[in-house]
């Protein structure tokens, strides 16, 4: 079975841009969650979406957005990107939500850089 | 309240010997405690995980001890090996959602 598996790996911006990340998740599975990490904030939580909506979302600004297609296939969006936004994005995804053990699977991340 | 404190932030252990890594946690709320590894230029991988009505769970040489009254959870790496050198994230949330709230990671060193 495949992983998860995110596009692109790599991706230079410049600040004032924005950017739209995939996700595909494991087949069969209906939730993905996305993760910012930086070396100084480590791993932080931005939204997950099970069944094309949102069900949580962590403290980020608006600028940070995020869908969910009806083949479980997501996208994040950031808008007017700024330099704290070069970060290591992160999907995860598993086989529900509202699951009492709801073990989640990474894709390897896309490794985004603002010039 | 939704922090989670891990330490230490590295760690250096000789071939064979035991790793442990702490976290403790502040939210009651939260009912589902895995331990993730990440090598560079991967995604964390789930190694183990725990739910508070067990105090210990062990997967091979991998074993969660957990400690619901003072809000505290480890993981201990048996006979170490230099292929576990890597970082280690824990991780708490509620099981319903997939909210995880992360550790700041330790970076494990094992020497051969």
């Amino acid at each position: 079975k495949a992983g998860v598996t995110q596009t692109p790996r790599y991706l230079i911006k410049t600040r004032g841009q924005q950017v739209t990340l995939s996700c595909s998740p494991i087949s069969g599975h209906r939730s993905v969650s996305w993760y910012q990490q930086t070396p100084g904030q480590g791993l932080q939580f931005l939204f997950e979406y099970f069944s094309e909506t949102q069900r949580n979302k962590g403290n980020f600004p608006g600028r940070f957005s995020g869908r969910q297609f009806s083949n479980s296939r997501s996208e994040m969006n950031v808008s007017t990107l700024e330099l704290g936004d070069s970060a290591l994005y992160l999907c995860a995804s598993s086989l529900t939500s509202g699951s009492a053990y709801n073990e989640q699977f990474f894709g390897p991340g896309t490794r985004l850089t603002v010039l | 309240q939704q922090q989670v404190k891990q330490s230490p932030q590295s760690l250096i252990v000789q071939k064979g010997g035991i790793s442990i890594i702490n976290c403790a946690y502040e939210n009651t709320a939260f009912d589902y405690f895995p331990w993730y590894q990440q090598f560079p230029g991967k995604g964390p991988a789930l190694l183990i995980a725990i739910r508070p009505d067990v105090s210990e769970k062990k997967e091979g040489r991998f074993t969660i001890s957990f400690n619901k009254s003072a809000k505290q959870f480890s993981l201990h790496i048996m006979d170490s090996q230099p292929g576990d050198s890597a970082t280690y994230f824990c991780a708490a949330g509620p099981g319903n959602t997939g909210k995880l709230i992360f550790g700041q990671g330790t970076t494990l060193q094992v020497k051969p």
